[in-house]
């Protein structure tokens, strides 16, 4: 079975731009979350979609936006980009919500806003 | 505020060693989650627990709910072991997300 996979990997904006990140969960997999890690921060849970509905949000901006399609594909987009917006975007997947189950974590895009 | 502390932040050993790493966590949880994390970036899921034990190969994680702790141990410690590994949990009557510890840097050393 393949795993969660994410794209692009590696992208370069500049500040002001926005940014479109996609991920596909494991087949069957409704459940899909998205983190982002910082040198600084750590770890930091952004949002979770489950069945095409946003079941939870982080303590992130509202340039911070996400979707999930019938097909639990899902997309997160950043508008307005600041340079502190650099990090690993990471999606994980998993068949029930909101961490009660094992996740399935994707290889990440690294984002540099220069 | 709901914390998550890991120690120690470092941790350098020998191959063949007994490794352990600890969680503890400040109110109570629903679930704890432990992770492992290459260089690269790859996140790897190694335990979720609620309660008690459980062990996958070399890899043992404990979890005391009444003292708010959680403990990975590694046995025979190998240098592919080296990575950072990550506790996270979601806490009881939260918005259940996950909410993460800070990471604990193993190298084990041939």
């Amino acid at each position: 079975k393949a795993g969660v996979t994410q794209t692009p990997r590696y992208l370069i904006k500049t500040r002001g731009q926005q940014v479109t990140l996609s991920c596909s969960p494991i087949s069957g997999h409704r459940s899909v979350s998205w983190y982002q890690q910082t040198p600084g921060q750590g770890l930091q849970f952004l949002f979770e979609y489950f069945s095409e509905t946003q079941r939870n949000k982080g303590n992130f901006p509202g340039r911070f936006s996400g979707r999930q399609f019938s097909n639990s594909r899902s997309e997160m987009n950043v508008s307005t980009l600041e340079l502190g917006d650099s990090a690993l975007y990471l999606c994980a997947s998993s068949w029930r919500e909101r961490g009660t189950d094992t996740q399935y974590f994707g290889p990440g895009t690294r984002l540099t806003v220069l | 505020k709901n914390e998550v502390e890991q120690s120690p932040q470092n941790l350098t050993a020998q191959e063949g060693e007994f490794i352990t790493i600890n969680c503890s966590y400040s109110v109570g949880i629903s679930a704890l989650h432990w992770l492992q994390q290459h260089p690269g970036g790859g996140i790897v899921s190694l335990f979720m627990l609620s309660s008690g034990k459980k062990k996958h190969g070399r890899l043992i994680a404990t979890i005391n709910i009444q003292e708010k702790h959680s403990s990975l141990h590694i046995t025979a410690s190998h240098p592919r072991d080296s990575a950072v590994y990550i506790c996270a949990v979601i806490f009881s009557g939260s918005a259940r997300q996950l909410t993460f510890g800070s990471g604990t840097q193993l190298t084990v050393l041939p």
